[in-house]
């Protein structure tokens, strides 16, 4: 059974810094892409950033270019995001999410439950 | 970028009326890599149909997707219940992003 595990999110302050990590199991982690999906409070999906099974790829949003990186660890079957100067609008429930294909082109077949992430004073 | 945008943002129904869900990108979608997504409250989103029109596993037949280009549809046959949720197209042609339209709520009339 494929499982996605988030941890990592809390209270911080703007300007903060923030590790989150995605315990990957069930499939063979190596294999596919990994994404990081928000949602604000009340609020749609918004893609954060996304890479491939060698790391060899990796994209952002515009909202988070230069202040978050993505990077993957296959031995330890793990996602990470580093949030650094963290605002306001920020604030949300982060998704580990996995690629549905092997391809570099691909929706996104498994989600974990979220962490969330809420920045302010 | 690829900007989706959804309509209508609210679809009010009633169950076993058929819900038809329009998704349209502001440049064309390469190969259909389309995809719908069904979020419930307080549930990760789950995915619906991929490459424009396939059902993914588990998702049961009144759920169709179809459209190319730049115009995408979800429809719904005869509405459960349970499918009363939001719903978000996805494009995800220009690896690895994956934008997400604002989403339709299908709720009960």
């Amino acid at each position: 059974e494929v499982q996605l595990v988030e941890s990592g999110g809390g209270l911080v302050q703007p300007g903060r810094s923030l590790r989150l990590s995605c315990a990957a199991s069930g499939f063979t982690f190596d294999d596919y892409a990994m994404h990081w999906v928000r949602q604000a409070p009340g609020k749609g999906l918004e893609w954060v950033s996304g890479i491939s099974w060698n790391s060899g790829s990796i994209g952002y949003a515009d909202s988070v270019k230069g202040r978050f990186t993505i990077s993957r660890d296959n031995a330890k079957n793990s996602l990470y995001l580093q949030m650094n100067s963290l605002r306001a609008e920020d604030t949300a429930l982060y998704y580990c999410a996995k690629a549905f294909f092997q391809s570099s082109t691909s929706c996104f077949d498994y989600w974990g439950q979220g962490t969330l992430v809420t920045v302010s004073s | 970028e690829i900007v989706l945008t959804q309509s209508p943002g609210t679809l009010s129904l009633s169950p076993g009326e058929r819900a038809t869900l329009s998704c349209r990108a502001s440049q064309s979608v390469s190969s259909s890599y389309l995809a719908w997504y069904q979020q419930k409250p307080g549930q990760a989103p789950r995915l619906l149909i991929y490459g424009a029109s396939s059902r993914a596993t588990g998702i049961p037949d009144r759920f169709s997707g179809s459209g190319s280009g730049t115009d995408f549809t979800l429809t719904i046959s005869r509405l459960e219940p349970e499918d009363f949720a939001v719903y978000y197209c996805q494009q995800y042609g220009s690896s690895p992003r994956g934008t997400f339209g604002q989403g339709t709520k299908v709720e009960i009339k």
